[in-house]
């Protein structure tokens, strides 16, 4: 079934531990990006990738590392968690090939993250 | 700065029509998107408007006014499965999204 595939699906994680999300799409999609999302606030992206090769940071980067090895895979590394990134992660994806409609963004199912 | 305002909730009645706004203010603008997010699951992409006017897709409609920095999604005869958050972004002159914070909109029988 083409679309994005996360995991793990929730987990639990004692702070200072390393954590790597994983993200997969299979839709040949240029563009994949990385978002938290909290109660009463809106997704706030972390890293993003216009294409295989290049990664950016996103409004809240930091205690956040992503690579882009090949084009469909997009992993979220916490290098030592702290509770503050306890949060429900959401991987996406767009075509960004440019040209109408290619930059809708295709959502992930999400990783639930709790950090004690 | 960049901000997205809209509703934190919303109650409508099975059958009725409901009109959420949101209004934006981002650094450039490339399109408006609305998204629907049941508890629990991923955003799914509803809209795209980057010209002024009135989208129709079905029961849901999406307005968009650039000079007013202003939108709306319309959603028409109710559903009970139309119990979700819908989500307003605007696209920045970097091709990023900026997110409002989402309206909960709760349909009653």
């Amino acid at each position: 079934i083409a679309g994005i595939t996360q995991a793990p699906t929730s987990q639990i994680l004692a702070a200072g531990r390393r954590m790597t999300l994983r993200c997969t799409q299979d839709m040949r999609h240029n563009a994949m990006y990385w978002y938290r999302q909290d109660l009463g606030l809106g997704l706030r992206l972390i890293h993003y990738s216009n294409t295989a090769g290049t990664t950016g940071k996103g409004e809240v980067p930091d205690g956040y590392s992503v690579s882009r090895a090949n084009t469909d895979d997009f992993p979220l590394t916490l290098a030592s968690a702290v509770p503050s990134q306890t949060s429900v992660y959401f991987c996406a994806s767009s075509d960004g090939a440019g040209g109408p409609g290619t930059d809708t963004q295709y959502f992930g199912p999400g990783t639930r993250l709790t950090v004690l | 700065g960049q901000n997205i305002d809209q509703p934190t909730e919303m109650t409508a009645t099975e059958g009725a029509i409901v009109q959420i706004n949101c209004t934006y203010q981002t650094s450039g603008f490339n399109g408006l998107f609305w998204y629907q997010q049941h508890a629990g699951e991923a955003p799914t992409f509803l809209s795209y408007n980057v010209l002024d006017g009135l989208e129709e897709k079905g029961r849901f409609s999406s307005f968009l006014s650039r000079s007013k920095g202003y939108s709306y999604l319309l959603l028409k005869e109710l559903q009970m499965k139309d119990s979700a958050s819908y989500l307003c972004a605007s696209m920045d002159s970097n091709y990023q999204l900026i997110w409002g914070a989402g309206t909960k909109l709760i349909i009653k029988p």
